[in-house]
């Protein structure tokens, strides 16, 4: 069955560091998400992108956030300079059409601890 | 806000027996979906209902919603060791899930 997956599972930086997570959705989806997951509370909306265009972003998704599809099957996300309250699980998910109308697949989750 | 809130937020139970949990969000939604996640792990797609369903099953799962109450409902039927995860309900608009804070779901053998 496909999957979305992500890498790396576990990436530990330091503040004010640039890092990029990767996920490659499932081949056949054309809309692309990032949540979050600080540990302990709620999973919470970064973004969406579909057409190569940022749909809709949340609070949390500011300027040290960017998104990206380099390729046709990669997508991205960047945090510029990294803060300590970064830190947490970052899941990647892919639906074949809207959140509103269909079920959106997540990955395993890349753990992002900032030092 | 959207969100989803579950209720309750813990559960125990014992193997063989049903498990019930709720979730209540405040504005209207094009569909509902149930997600479960393993300690530290991804989330785990189980069920989605969209806004004019009222009952969906899949295994031993049931899945209720209400659009009057703005509630929805996840019945978990012979309950087994391995059900023991944290369970989401999570309200979707064009864009975006918005997620509830869940309910954790112990199984004792």
């Amino acid at each position: 069955e496909p999957e979305v997956t992500q890498t790396p599972s576990h990436q530990v930086t330091q503040m004010g560091q640039e890092v990029i997570l990767r996920c490659v959705p499932i081949s056949n989806h054309l809309y692309f998400y990032w949540y979050r997951q600080i540990l302990g509370q709620k999973v919470e909306f970064l973004v969406s992108f579909y057409n190569n265009e940022i749909s809709e972003k949340s609070e949390i998704f500011d300027d040290q956030f960017s998104v990206e599809r380099p390729d046709g099957s990669n997508f991205t996300l960047k945090i510029r300079s990294t803060k300590l309250e970064d830190s947490a699980m970052y899941f990647c998910a892919s639906s074949e059409q809207g959140a509103s109308t269909d079920t959106q697949y997540f990955g395993p989750g890349t753990r992002l601890t900032v030092l | 806000s959207q969100q989803g809130e579950e209720d309750p937020q813990a559960l125990s139970i014992q193997e063989g027996e049903n498990a019930t949990m709720n979730c209540s969000y405040k504005t209207s939604i094009n569909n509902l979906q149930w997600y479960r996640q393993n300690s530290g792990r991804g989330l785990v797609h189980l069920i989605l209902i969209r806004s004019n369903e009222r009952e969906k099953h899949s295994g031993r799962l049931r899945v209720t919603l209400d659009t009057s109450k703005k509630s929805s409902s996840l019945l978990i039927t012979a309950s087994r060791a391995a059900d023991t995860a944290s369970y989401f309900c999570a309200t979707a608009n064009d864009y975006k899930l918005s997620f509830g804070a869940g309910t954790t779901v112990t199984v004792r053998a």
